[in-house]
């Protein structure tokens, strides 16, 4: 079964706006990473946040954790038209294994 | 320089076919994996490898079948190709199977399958 889905499947928003979006999973997890995947491209890694952490930052990225909730966010500040692209969770359970969400299409219009 | 390369990057062929997509990382990593994405975008691993040696082999029919020659290279064998083998397929390399390392994916290779 899928372990993480995002939330909003869409989003489409303009230049210099805040981006959120979320992912929810359903077992308990060690880590929880996000990927970006620009169309016709191979993903890539953006920010991985442990089972212990709440929040970490990266350059415009800011990822939550809740474990209480099962869910993590991730917000890109000052959006750019180069951040359109899908938006994948992706959870650790054991192991090498990475379960991956569904994604989110962030769409920046200029 | 490429870290996760892949060939083809494209490769449509007809049902019942076999063929093989070949995955080279220069990364010096222990690990790699192939995954598949459909046309919804999911992805979903289908083997990993590490250091040579298979260590997950999701339900995938034994249609496929991985080939590590060396921890540099994980190639994937496709026999008997159907129409539902139509998808991208990524492979990604990471420094260690552990957990909490970040996995690099090659550019795709788009099969289809007619």
């Amino acid at each position: 079964s899928q372990q993480g889905e995002e939330d909003p499947q869409a989003l489409s928003i303009q230049e210099g706006e805040n981006a959120t979006m979320n992912c929810s999973y359903k077992t308990s997890i060690n880590n929880l990473q996000w990927y970006r995947q620009n169309s016709g491209r191979g993903l890539v890694h953006l920010i991985l946040i442990r089972s212990n952490e709440r929040e970490k930052h990266s350059g415009r990225l800011r990822v939550t954790l809740d474990t209480s909730k099962k869910s993590s966010s991730l917000l890109i500040t000052a959006s750019r038209a180069a951040d359109t692209a899908s938006y994948f969770c992706a959870t650790t359970t054991s192991g090498s294994r990475l379960t991956f969400g569904e994604g989110t299409q962030l769409t920046v219009n200029p | 320089d490429t870290a996760v390369s892949q060939t083809p990057k494209y490769l449509v062929t007809q049902m019942g076919n076999d063929k093989s997509i070949k995955c080279e990382q220069n990364l010096g990593h222990d690990t790699m994996y192939w995954y598949k994405q459909d046309s919804k975008k999911f992805l979903k691993i289908m083997f990993s490898y590490n250091n040579k040696e298979l260590i997950i082999n999701e339900t995938v029919p034994n249609r496929f079948s991985p080939k590590s020659p060396d921890k540099a290279h994980l190639n994937l064998h496709i026999n008997s190709l159907e129409l539902g083998d139509s998808a991208v397929y990524f492979c990604a390399s990471s420094q260690a199977p552990g957990q909490g390392y970040e996995q690099y994916f090659g550019p795709g290779t788009r099969l289809t399958v007619t």
